[in-house]
């Protein structure tokens, strides 16, 4: 099959860490991506990860791939009330088409 | 860079009518792409081309619609004889196609609602 999934809700109290998780199954894709999307707007990229990397870091962002397990995650650090989005994880079918999870909503709390 | 722009942002339609939604994409992104979101889901693949070159189609993409880029550059969406299950969000991204991943940026979305 070609999905990939994600819990559709996380919450979080502001200033914590929020992990959101995501497993996917095409063992073969070559990147894995994270977007976001604020209610109304389009899919920002956040970050991506090559399939032969366990971790990338950019500020206060960390994606972890366990590429075993299929399992990909997305740590936010000091979370904000601006990081309040629904979050993708997206593998890569092929070099054109990405596979999307439903999204996770992120909801902060004060 | 400005960014990958869509128009119009919201467009409302009587069943029936034919709409029509426009892309520009990054400058020198040679790779466009179209999706369709619904509410609490995520995108669907529904077209992809290649400069000018409509490479690949989405079973989603009935013959109702029609993906045109007739240089390379802007593209069109056209959906004829609109359905209410045509309401949704349509989304047009693009990318270089080459290294970094090929990393994908999206526009703002077009809101299309059928009445």
């Amino acid at each position: 099959g070609e999905d990939v999934e994600q819990s559709l809700f996380l919450s979080v109290r502001e200033g914590d860490s929020s992990v959101i998780n995501c497993t996917y199954t095409d063992s073969s894709s070559t990147y894995l991506y994270w977007y976001k999307q604020e209610p109304g707007a389009g899919l920002q990229l956040l970050t991506y990860i090559f399939s032969n990397m366990d971790m990338k870091q950019d500020q206060r962002l960390t994606v972890l791939l366990n590429k075993k397990d299929k399992h990909l995650s997305l740590r936010i650090a000091d979370t904000q009330t601006g990081d309040s989005a629904i979050y993708f994880c997206a593998e890569s079918k092929s070099n054109y088409q990405l596979i999307w999870g439903a999204g996770t909503k992120l909801i902060i709390k004060p | 860079d400005t960014g990958v722009s869509q128009d119009p942002r919201h467009k409302i339609t009587k069943r029936g009518q034919n709409v029509t939604f426009r892309c520009d994409p990054i400058s020198e992104h040679n790779r466009l792409y179209w999706y369709r979101q619904t509410l609490g889901q995520g995108p669907e693949f529904l077209t992809y081309f290649q400069n000018e070159a409509q490479l690949e189609k989405s079973r989603l993409l009935s013959d109702r619609f029609s993906a045109e880029r007739p240089k390379g550059s802007f593209s069109t969406l056209e959906i004829q004889r609109t359905e209410q299950g045509d309401s949704a969000m349509y989304l047009c991204a693009s990318s270089r196609g080459t290294g970094s991943g090929n990393t994908i940026y999206f526009g703002e979305g077009s809101w299309l609602t059928v009445v």
